[in-house]
């Protein structure tokens, strides 16, 4: 198994252009996760999905959006991104939700917005 | 707001040492804590974790202790070695099924000198 993985490694953006961050992950999870890690401030929830066609708001969603349309991908869709969206975004996937639900990341996207 | 609260930032050890990172919390309602370690341009991995209804967890050279009362939490690293180099972050959830929100703590940067 592949387990998840994320694509782009790395991407620069000017000011005001979109972009998609793919994910995708083959352990045949029904959670999955986008977070964004920003230099010592840890990991903050964007986005998460409970399963096919069901989303919800983390923490920090303001400027994203996502689309859950199988089970094995969620991407994560960047408008109009901007300096503050410089960031290392991570996937992650868990079988099972809260204690019971161990989530595995991705390698990351290294994000720079110019 | 930051309710998980890790210190300290950086550590740095001996090797055959023990490195004690530690992380306070506020929400009450938080019933699993688990530990991340994440190396140079990977994503986290799940390390060790722990429910409040014990005081502590051994797993190997890694030990969480867990203090309920005071409501934090402290990984425990027993003869370190330069391959635990890594930055640790703790996390909490609320552990219910229905929880879907890690809340990490801002990391704890390990160097493990020989």
């Amino acid at each position: 198994n592949a387990g998840v993985t994320q694509t782009p490694k790395f991407r620069i953006l000017k000011i005001g252009q979109s972009m998609t961050l793919q994910c995708a992950q083959d352990m045949n999870h029904n959670y999955m996760y986008w977070y964004r890690q920003d230099p010592g401030m840890g990991l903050k929830l964007i986005y998460y999905s409970v399963g096919a066609g069901i989303t919800d708001k983390g923490e920090v969603p303001n400027g994203y959006n996502v689309s859950r349309s199988t089970t094995e991908d969620f991407p994560l869709r960047l408008e109009l991104a901007a300096p503050s969206q410089t960031s290392v975004y991570f996937c992650a996937s868990s079988r099972l939700a809260g204690r019971a639900g161990e989530q595995f990341f991705g390698p990351g996207t290294r994000l720079t917005v110019l | 707001q930051q309710q998980v609260k890790q210190s300290p930032q950086s550590l740095i050890v001996q090797k055959g040492g023990i490195s004690i990172i530690n992380c306070a919390y506020e929400n009450t309602a938080f019933d699993y804590f688990p530990w991340y370690q994440q190396f140079p341009g990977k994503g986290p991995a799940l390390l060790i974790a722990i429910r409040p209804d014990v005081s502590e967890k051994k797993e190997g050279r890694f030990t969480i202790s867990f203090n309920k009362s005071a409501k934090q939490f402290s990984l425990h690293i027993m003869d370190s070695q330069p391959g635990d180099s890594a930055t640790y972050f703790c996390a909490a959830a609320l552990g219910g099924a229905g929880s879907y929100q890690l809340t990490f703590g801002k990391g704890t940067k390990l160097s493990v000198i020989p």
